[in-house]
């Protein structure tokens, strides 16, 4: 059973720093891994997907890297910002015609200004 | 351009009574919609997937179902709520192996 892992649960940083989130996985047999953002009370928004044949995506300040065959994956935010304080969770999919996400308990990050 | 509407955004409901949860997805046909739970100090749980009109797959066994009556329409819903269905409930939908996420509902059973 896949079992995905966020560490740590909890992050606090001043405003400028660069940071590393990390997500860890069981089962190395997925077929994409997801990045979202969630503000508090709100629905989860989509940041980066790298595909399983993937090692990393970049969209502005955000990078994330796939390493498949040791369960990980990381989320590289540079330059943070107080805006960027939200929960960040990972999730990972196996595939198949269900497409379900199976996903880490996130994330809390907060940008101190 | 594609969008998902979900609500009521927010819920607070006797234990007992019945619930019914709306989403609906715009500006794609046939998508594969799901039902995910956000409890308070655990993640994202799985509860319903749907790829089609009357296809329903149920991930968890529970006091919850869920029904696909039109393409772009997914509902859930309970007969007798219990305290443990409390919980944020998030509508999402498939497209190109991204999941989207609707705002969600805030559910409290009391």
């Amino acid at each position: 059973k896949q079992e995905v892992t966020q560490i740590p649960a909890a992050l606090s940083v001043p405003e400028g720093e660069n940071l590393v989130l990390n997500c860890s996985f069981t089962d190395s047999a997925i077929y994409n891994l997801q990045w979202f953002r969630q503000d508090p009370g709100k629905g989860l928004t989509s940041l980066l997907l790298i595909q399983s044949s993937q090692r990393e995506q970049t969209s502005g300040r955000l990078n994330a890297s796939l390493d498949k065959s040791s369960g990980r994956s990381t989320l590289y935010i540079a330059a943070s910002q107080p805006g960027d304080s939200a929960t960040y969770l990972c999730a990972v999919s196996h595939g198949g015609s269900q497409g379900n996400l199976i996903f880490g308990k996130g994330t809390k990050l907060s940008v101190k200004p | 351009s594609q969008t998902i509407h979900q609500w009521p955004a927010t819920l607070v409901q006797p234990v007992g009574s019945p619930l019914s949860l709306e989403c609906t997805v715009e500006g794609t046909s046939n998508p594969n919609l799901y039902w995910y739970r956000q409890a308070a100090g655990r993640g994202l749980q799985l509860l319903f997937y749907s790829v089609g009109i009357g296809q329903i797959s149920s991930e968890v066994p529970q006091n919850l179902s869920a029904s696909r009556p039109q393409d772009r329409q997914f509902i859930l819903s309970s007969k007798k709520l219990l305290l443990s269905d409390s919980g944020f409930y998030l509508c999402a939908w498939r497209q190109g192996g991204k999941l989207f996420f609707g705002s969600g509902t805030q559910l409290s059973v009391l």
